[in-house]
């Protein structure tokens, strides 16, 4: 089945510590996105692509990191200068005409302990 | 930049009855996109219905339905014959039909309860 695939569903880490987590889609999609979600506060975009080898940030991208060396794969990298990682994290992707929708991943829930 | 708002954060609605959630938007552009999505407990994000600003015909999908006002910029989703399964997360999002794959840009959400 086409999709996106985020990992781990679930996630604690220590303060101080980096942690990576996985999207993955097969949907042949060229933009990829990131995007936080904390209560209250709708989703939030931390980081977009376009193609490979290109990102921009969006509004909240201080603290995190991204990659996109490969059409399939666009990794989130939670630093440990993000000061309040805690949160609902969604992955998201669109085919290249901007033909509307987003699609999106079950997202990723990262406790920080 | 555009911004998206959702005055309500909370609705309730007997089951059967109609609800009418509120949403407006802030844009200089003259074409784009506007969506209803659903997040239910499970977090899935779920596309409930879509607008393309340079159609004037509102858009309907089964229950759901918006009333789409360009000139005040307003675009509220009304769900028809409610029922249990339509309780969740609702948001509104604006994208841009200006410069390539551009990111959706959500307001904050309106939380739906369906009363049985």
């Amino acid at each position: 089945d086409g999709g996106i695939t985020q990992s781990p569903k679930y996630l604690f880490r220590k303060e101080g510590q980096n942690v990576t987590l996985s999207c993955e889609q097969n949907l042949n999609h060229d933009a990829m996105y990131w995007y936080r979600q904390d209560p209250g506060q709708g989703l939030r975009l931390i980081y977009y692509s376009q193609i490979v080898n290109d990102f921009q940030k969006g509004d909240i991208a201080e603290g995190y990191s991204v990659s996109r060396e490969k059409k399939e794969s666009f990794p989130l990298t939670v630093t440990s200068a993000q000061k309040n990682p805690t949160a609902f994290y969604l992955c998201a992707s669109s085919p290249s005409l901007n033909t509307g929708e987003l699609f999106f991943g079950e997202g990723s829930r990262l406790t920080v302990l | 930049a555009q911004t998206v708002t959702q005055s309500q954060p909370e609705m309730s609605v007997q089951e059967a009855e109609t609800v009418t959630l509120s949403c407006t938007y802030d844009t200089s552009e003259s074409d784009y996109y506007l969506f209803w999505y659903k997040q239910p407990p499970s977090r899935q994000m779920i596309l409930v219905i879509r607008q393309e600003a340079y159609k004037q015909q509102n858009a309907t999908e089964n229950r759901f339905s918006v009333n789409f006002q360009k000139a005040a910029k307003s675009f509220s989703l009304k769900i028809s014959d409610s029922q249990l399964g339509d309780a969740a997360m609702y948001f509104c999002a604006y994208r841009s039909t200006y410069s390539g794959n551009t990111p959706l840009v959500f307001g904050k959400g309106t939380r739906l309860s369906v009363i049985a």
